[in-house]
């Protein structure tokens, strides 16, 4: 059964620190999402990619945070500079777009456990 | 803004039945879905509602009145493999907004 790739899935780091995690969808999937989890809450979006154009980023904080899917397959997000307040389980997801349908299955990655020292 | 409500923890024996209600207000409205999600681990996909009614799915089915904006998960014939947060969530125009998740123990 194909699966969202994610790596690393671990990740500790010093606050003002660069991170970057990576995400390989399933294949074929053309919408890729970045979620972040902080624990005990549900995921929030960050950010939507449709191949690779940027669907949706209005939750994403662009003074610190980046995401790219320059060929419309893998993405990456990065952190520069990692803040406490970041320390959280950032989820990958991905479905289908197929026309006409209402609305799609989003399947999730293992995460990255994100942790700020 | 997208406002999912659902309980924060509930508890039940093995072998009991679970219902786990979920109300939502949400700007925009392409269906609800359910995931299981395990400590420590990613959300799995357990259900999918867009229209009025009852979807099972094995020991799993889901509830949904649009008019009420209202779902429910009901857990049959609990297992202890079940304990783990479950995760009430809307599409809206293909953007998932998700509640804050229940919490399910399942005792012995």
């Amino acid at each position: 059964e194909a699966e969202v790739a994610q790596s690393p899935r671990y990740k500790i780091t010093e606050k003002s620190q660069a991170v970057a995690f990576w995400c390989d969808p399933i294949s074929g999937h053309a919408t890729l999402y970045w979620y972040r989890q902080i624990l005990g809450q549900g995921p929030e979006l960050l950010v939507q990619f449709q191949d690779e154009s940027v669907v949706d980023d209005s939750q994403l904080p662009k003074d610190r945070f980046s995401a790219e899917r320059l060929k419309g397959v893998d993405s990456t997000l990065k952190i520069q500079p990692a803040e406490l307040g970041d320390s959280a389980m950032y989820l990958c997801a991905s479905s289908p777009y197929r026309q006409g349908v209402v609305s799609d299955t989003q399947y999730f990655g293992p995460g990255t456990r994100l942790t700020v020292l | 803004g997208q406002n999912i409500d659902q309980p924060t923890e509930m508890t039940a024996t093995e072998g009991a039945i679970v219902q786990i209600n979920c109300t939502y207000q949400t700007s925009g409205f392409n269906g609800l879905f359910w995931y299981q999600q395990h400590a420590g681990e990613a959300p799995t996909f357990l259900s999918y509602n867009v229209l009025d009614g009852l979807e099972e799915k094995g020991r799993f089915s889901s509830f949904l009145s649009r008019s009420k904006g209202y779902s429910y998960l009901l857990l049959k014939e609990l297992q202890m493999k079940d304990s783990a947060s479950y995760l009430c969530a809307v599409d809206d125009d293909y953007k998932l907004s998700f509640g804050a998740g229940t919490t399910v123990t399942v005792r012995a």
